[in-house]
């Protein structure tokens, strides 16, 4: 069965400090996709980031950074200098199914406040 | 270009009734998945329907039920409601030759019941 585990509840920070989103997953497959997903108050749940079991190559899209380690299973979030406008619920996410919208598994979420 | 909508946004029941919750898809897409979200916690997959007929089901009892329009609509139906139910509704869409793992969630509806 797959399980992905988000430790840290909440998180508050200053703005401008860096801040990282743990995320540890368990799943018996080799092939796999894991997600980052930001739920702001509204409710939506706001796509940020995908990637598959065979590319381990960390990502950076401008203040998101994303670190996948197979050999810990974890799949970490950094956000560099952090604005009050990061304050979400973050989830991290995964999928073992290949077809396009396939069921996810999230984790419990981590509370980001970014305070000013 | 209309994403994913949802309908009510709010909704407040009694326990024992039942309830329809609505979800249009993103223009052009195929497949929508539902969501249950308690307050607090992760969402948690309910199920799944493409070409009018459910995929994919996660564990949930056939309290939850569902249906899929031609025109790729869809509606959740949760009969005799507990406490429990209390929750956000998330709809997803996607289209099922497309990007593999490409979806987009609605805006969800808050479903509360006393």
């Amino acid at each position: 069965a797959q399980k992905v585990t988000q430790a840290q509840t909440e998180i508050s920070v200053v703005e401008k400090e860096d801040v990282t989103l743990d995320c540890v997953y368990e799943t018996r497959d080799t092939t796999y996709y894991l997600f980052w997903y930001k739920q702001p108050p509204s409710g939506e749940l706001v796509f940020l980031i995908r990637r598959n079991s065979f590319d381990e190559q960390n990502e950076i899209s401008g203040r998101y950074s994303w670190n996948f380690q197979k050999s810990t299973s974890s799949f970490n979030f950094t956000i560099t200098a952090s604005q009050v406008v990061d304050s979400a619920v973050y989830f991290c996410a995964l999928s073992e199914d290949e077809t396009s919208g396939s069921r996810l598994t999230f984790g419990e979420g981590t509370q980001l406040t970014v305070n000013p | 270009d209309a994403g994913v909508t949802q309908s009510p946004t709010h909704l407040i029941k009694t326990r024992g009734q039942q309830v329809t919750l609505r979800c249009s898809p993103k223009s052009g897409h195929d497949t929508v998945s539902w969501y249950q979200q308690a307050l607090g916690q992760g969402p948690q997959f309910i199920f799944q329907y493409y070409e009018e007929e459910e995929r994919q089901r996660g564990n949930f009892p056939d309290r939850f039920s569902g249906h899929q329009f031609p025109n790729y609509s869809s509606e959740l139906n949760v009969n005799a409601l507990l406490l429990g139910d209390s929750a956000l509704y998330l709809c997803a869409s996607s289209l099922t030759t497309g990007v593999p793992y490409e979806q987009y969630f609605g805006p969800g509806t808050r479903l509360t019941v006393t």
